[in-house]
């Protein structure tokens, strides 16, 4: 039973335009989601995080939402760039448990 | 200097084999964990450990085993390679169950 899912294996867009990543969870314990990014032959580096009593936050070009009441984060990246292009995987906690991941999603970003 | 760091990068044996893949962190982390990366690009939790309890997925087979010589280093050790075992191993280590910092990654082949 997946807690956190990434429902979009993949995702294209154009340099310049809004990314936007999306994932659900279903464990409302959760209270602190993450966003890790991936390029190949490297490990997962961590992006960005919200703790639960947020709906909102910002560093650069990333953001990232949450919507408690449906269970659903969303990271956007604006402008997108060419060195995005990555796999983003989502995590969530509930602080007492490891990080739980979605299956991540492949960005392209094209020029 | 590396925070978490694996070796090593590659490894490729035979079916049958026993390999050890090892970790080390520097960042002062009170919790490791081990990952597999599988052909679909997932990344499943295999152990989470801290100086107080060790978490295994029960998924996983009992021919992994890790093993902790200090807070520093927990090393994955596999016990009669198969087939199926080939995937990447990433390291990660964290503070409690907070934001985890990966390694670069094992990609285990097994012939």
């Amino acid at each position: 039973d997946q807690q956190v899912k990434q429902n979009s294996p993949s995702l294209s867009v154009q340099e310049g335009r809004i990314s936007i990543l999306n994932c659900d969870y279903t464990n409302s314990m959760f209270d602190y989601f993450l966003w890790y990014k991936k390029y190949p032959a490297e490990g997962p580096t961590f992006l960005i995080s919200i703790s639960s009593i947020k709906d909102k936050n910002e560093d650069g070009r990333f953001t990232v939402f949450l919507n408690k009441s449906a269970k659903h984060l969303s990271l956007h990246i604006v402008p997108s760039q060419p060195g995005d292009s990555a796999v983003y995987f989502c995590a969530a906690s509930d602080g007492n448990t490891p990080l739980v991941f979605g299956k991540g999603t492949r960005l392209s970003v094209i020029a | 200097d590396t925070a978490v760091s694996q070796t090593p990068k590659y490894l490729v044996t035979q079916m049958g084999n026993d390999k050890s893949i090892k970790c080390e962190q520097n960042l002062g982390h009170d919790t490791m964990y081990w990952y597999k990366q599988d052909s679909k690009k997932f990344l499943k939790i295999m152990f989470s450990y801290n100086n107080k309890e060790l978490i295994i997925n029960e998924t996983v087979p009992n021919r992994f085993s890790p093993k902790s010589p200090d807070k520093a280093h927990l090393n994955l050790h596999i016990n009669s390679l198969e087939l199926g075992d080939s995937a990447v191993y990433f390291c990660a280590s964290s503070h409690r169950y907070n934001e985890q910092f990966f390694g670069p990654g094992t990609r285990l082949t097994v012939l």
